[in-house]
């Protein structure tokens, strides 16, 4: 069965102190891994797409990289601004109705000043 | 981001009455889908439309029906609301066979007493 688990479920930092958030994912086929970020309220704000090993993306203090297995999501010298519920979800080839993303259940992301 | 909205935001109904929730997109994406979110759980696809008038069911989809007649519309139907589809829904659109990545509304959240 096709599978996403992210870790931490939640995640404290202090403003400044770099951290990564985890994605592990045991699928047959991927056409992709995606990375969201979620509001509370909100709904899921697009934030990379990752496609192949290797492959790496950033935006701002996020830099998102894939291996085989896992993604990461590095977050460097956060601020108050970047706590988030932070979501992870793969496409996978034939997956669950077709088109669908396998969605991880999401790291709650806090920092303080 | 596709300029997608959701009608209503907000939804208090009784068990067994029947209840609409309305996407609206402006991006002439091709397709469309409907998720719920719970907690303890990632988000998980109702159903998806693929074109005009061409639908097909998600991982859980016992108690909704869809509908599209408009390539900028996708209706989610429940049937007869019951306490277990109390949620949080989220319309999301897609834009090509060739673009995996997936765009979310603001969500719909539903409580059914």
């Amino acid at each position: 069965e096709d599978q996403v688990t992210q870790s931490p479920e939640a995640l404290r930092l202090q403003e400044g102190e770099s951290s990564s958030l985890n994605c592990s994912y045991t699928v047959s086929g991927l056409r992709g891994l995606f990375w969201y970020r979620q509001d509370p309220g909100k709904g899921p704000e697009f934030l990379f797409t990752l496609y192949s090993a290797g492959e790496e993306k950033e935006k701002e203090r996020l830099k998102a990289t894939l291996t085989k297995k896992e993604s990461f999501l590095h977050i460097t010298a956060p601020k108050p601004e970047d706590s988030a519920t932070y979501l992870c979800a793969v496409k996978v080839d034939g997956g669950q109705a077709g088109t669908a993303l396998i969605f991880g259940k999401g790291t709650t992301l806090s920092v303080s000043s | 981001d596709a300029g997608i909205t959701q009608s209503p935001r907000h939804k208090v109904t009784e068990t067994g009455t029947p209840v609409t929730l309305r996407c609206h997109q402006t991006e002439n994406h091709r397709y469309m889908y409907w998720y719920r979110q719970d907690p303890g759980h990632g988000l998980r696809l109702i159903h998806y439309s693929y074109g005009v008038k061409d639908t097909d069911k998600g991982e859980v989809s016992d108690g909704y029906s869809v509908s599209r007649s408009k390539t900028e519309d996708f209706l989610l139907t429940l049937e007869s609301a019951t306490s277990s589809q109390t949620s949080v829904y989220f319309c999301a659109t897609r834009d090509s066979p060739a673009i995996e990545t997936q765009y979310f509304g603001p969500g719909t959240r539903l409580l059914v007493l």
